[in-house]
């Protein structure tokens, strides 16, 4: 079955450059999650969309914007990179809201190394 | 709000012997509680939940975990640990319907 694909995988990026992650969800789901895992930290919830519209945020630095398009797909956008920032940055998705009740299906995720 | 407190941030056991992860979880709502596994540079998986209802439940992997609301805990068990079990599992915790939040993730190491 089809799962929650990210992309890239990996991503370099330098201090104070910019960064875009992406996330294409399981056919027909209409909500994605972000979250943020640190080195050797559980994962932080970072923003969700349902219907293309924000429903939820968490700890998402100002720096970072997030939007879901029309084919449902989303993009994190992360600008002025910090050492900070390094991280793996999950997606997950699911159909209709709310779908935490139920436990929603992660992405494989994008490793950031910020330089 | 809703929090997750694993205890034990590294297990060790040996290969056939009893799995146990404990998980507390600290709610205002009756809650929705998940088990997942996370390989080495890998995605997180969904091993098992508690919605509603039966308060044992089984997973993949033949894992299982129990609710049990007077001891607010929702500790995973695995009859007989293999070696590909070594992961770190955390445990969490539904809230809002839209976020989890998760425990700090316990690493669990089996012995050969």
């Amino acid at each position: 079955a089809a799962g929650v694909i990210q992309s890239p995988r990996h991503l370099i990026k330098e201090k104070r450059e910019t960064a875009t992650l992406k996330c294409y969800p399981i056919p027909r789901h209409d909500t994605v999650y972000w979250y943020q895992q640190g080195p050797g930290q559980d994962p932080q919830f970072l923003i969700s969309f349902y219907e293309k519209m924000q429903s939820d945020k968490g700890s998402i630095p100002d720096r970072f914007s997030a939007q879901q398009f029309s084919d449902y797909h989303s993009e994190l956008n992360m600008s002025s990179l910090e050492l900070g920032d390094s991280a793996l940055y999950f997606c997950a998705s699911s159909l209709g809201w709310g779908g935490a009740d139920y436990g929603y299906t992660f992405g494989s995720g994008t490793r950031l190394t910020v330089v | 709000a809703q929090s997750v407190t694993q205890l034990g941030s590294h297990v060790s056991v040996s290969e056939g012997a009893l799995v146990l992860l404990r998980c507390n979880y600290s709610s205002s709502v009756p809650p929705y509680l998940f088990w997942y596994v996370q390989y080495p540079n890998q995605g997180l998986q969904l091993l098992l939940k508690y919605t509603t209802g039966a308060t044992l439940v089984k997973g993949i992997n033949g894992f299982e975990a129990e609710f049990k609301k007077s001891e607010t805990s929702f500790h995973l068990t695995k009859p007989s640990a293999h070696m590909s079990d070594a992961a770190e599992y955390f445990c969490a915790v539904s809230e809002g319907g839209n976020k989890l939040v998760f425990g700090a993730g316990t690493i669990l190491r089996v012995k050969s």
